[in-house]
C-alpha cells in the first residue's frame, strides 16, 4: 500500500539551530509532493510543494525541501529556526496513478526552545 | 476572501445523538474531503468527493456519511456517534485538473468533537 513515513515524531531544537525533517514515500511512479504546517490551534497551511523541475524548492518563512527521486525522499529544511516555527509538520504525496486522494504522513511535532 | 468554513468549531454530544458538521468553500473547487486528526496518527481521510453527487470512501469511513448536493457544500454526518469518534475534524477542498487532484488542498479551521 502507498504510504508516507515521517520517522521523527517529535523534534526539540533551540532557536537558531538548523532543522531537517525526514519524509519518505513508498510509490515508484510520478508524484506531487507537499509539506503542510499546522501552528498550535490552527488549520493546516501549505508550506511548499514540488510538482516538477528543480528538485530544490523554496517555500514560505525560509523553509525549503529537496526531492531526491532515487531515495523516494522529500526532506524539509530550514537553516535557522525561530520560536515561531513551533508547530506540527506534515508531509503529503499525491501519486499520479491514483490522483483522487492525498496521502499524509503521521506528522512531526517541532518544539523550539527560546 | 478564499476560504473553507466549518461549523460548529466545537461540539460536545452524547452517544447516539445524530449530528452534522457543515463544510463550505467559496473557491469553486470540485474536490472536497473530510479528515480526522488523532494524536500520533496524523490525518486520516474519511470521505472525499470529486464533484457534485460523486463521493467515495477514504481510509476510515465507518460510522460516517457524506453528501454532495451542491458544489460548495460537503456536510459530514454522524448518524449514531460513539466515543471513538471523538477527534479533530478537518474539511478541505482542491481544484481538479484533468485526471485528478494534483494541487494543494485548502483546509478549514477544524471542528473539535467530543462524544460522551
Amino acid at each position: 500500500a502507498q504510504s508516507v513515513s515521517q520517522h521523527n515524531h517529535h523534534v526539540i531544537l533551540s532557536e537558531a539551530a538548523s532543522l531537517e525533517l525526514g519524509c519518505n514515500y513508498s510509490y515508484g511512479g510520478t508524484v506531487n509532493l507537499f509539506w503542510y504546517v499546522q501552528y498550535p490551534g490552527q488549520h493546516l497551511q501549505l508550506l511548499l510543494k514540488y510538482f516538477s523541475g528543480d528538485p530544490l524548492v523554496k517555500g514560505i518563512k525560509g523553509f525549503e525541501a529537496e526531492f531526491i527521486k532515487s531515495k523516494f525522499s522529500f526532506n524539509l529544511r530550514k537553516p535557522s529556526v525561530q520560536w515561531s516555527d513551533t508547530a506540527e509538520y506534515f508531509c503529503a504525496v499525491i501519486p499520479y496513478s491514483s490522483a483522487s486522494k492525498i496521502i499524509f504522513g503521521s506528522g512531526t511535532r517541532l518544539s523550539i526552545r527560546p | 476572501e478564499a476560504q473553507v468554513t466549518q461549523n460548529p468549531r466545537y461540539l460536545i454530544t452524547v452517544t447516539g445523538k445524530k449530528l452534522t458538521v457543515t463544510c463550505s468553500q467559496n473557491m469553486n473547487h470540485e474536490y472536497m474531503s473530510w479528515y480526522r486528526q488523532d494524536p500520533g496518527l496524523g490525518l486520516r481521510q474519511i470521505y472525499y468527493s470529486m464533484n457534485v453527487e460523486v463521493t467515495d470512501k477514504g481510509d476510515v469511513p465507518e460510522g460516517y456519511k457524506v453528501s454532495r448536493k451542491e458544489k460548495r457544500n460537503f456536510p459530514l454526518i454522524l448518524e449514531s456517534p460513539s466515543p471513538n469518534q471523538t477527534s479533530l475534524y478537518f474539511c478541505a477542498s482542491s481544484l481538479v485538473s484533468s485526471g485528478g487532484i494534483y494541487n494543494e488542498q485548502f483546509f478549514g479551521p477544524g471542528t473539535r468533537l467530543t462524544v460522551l
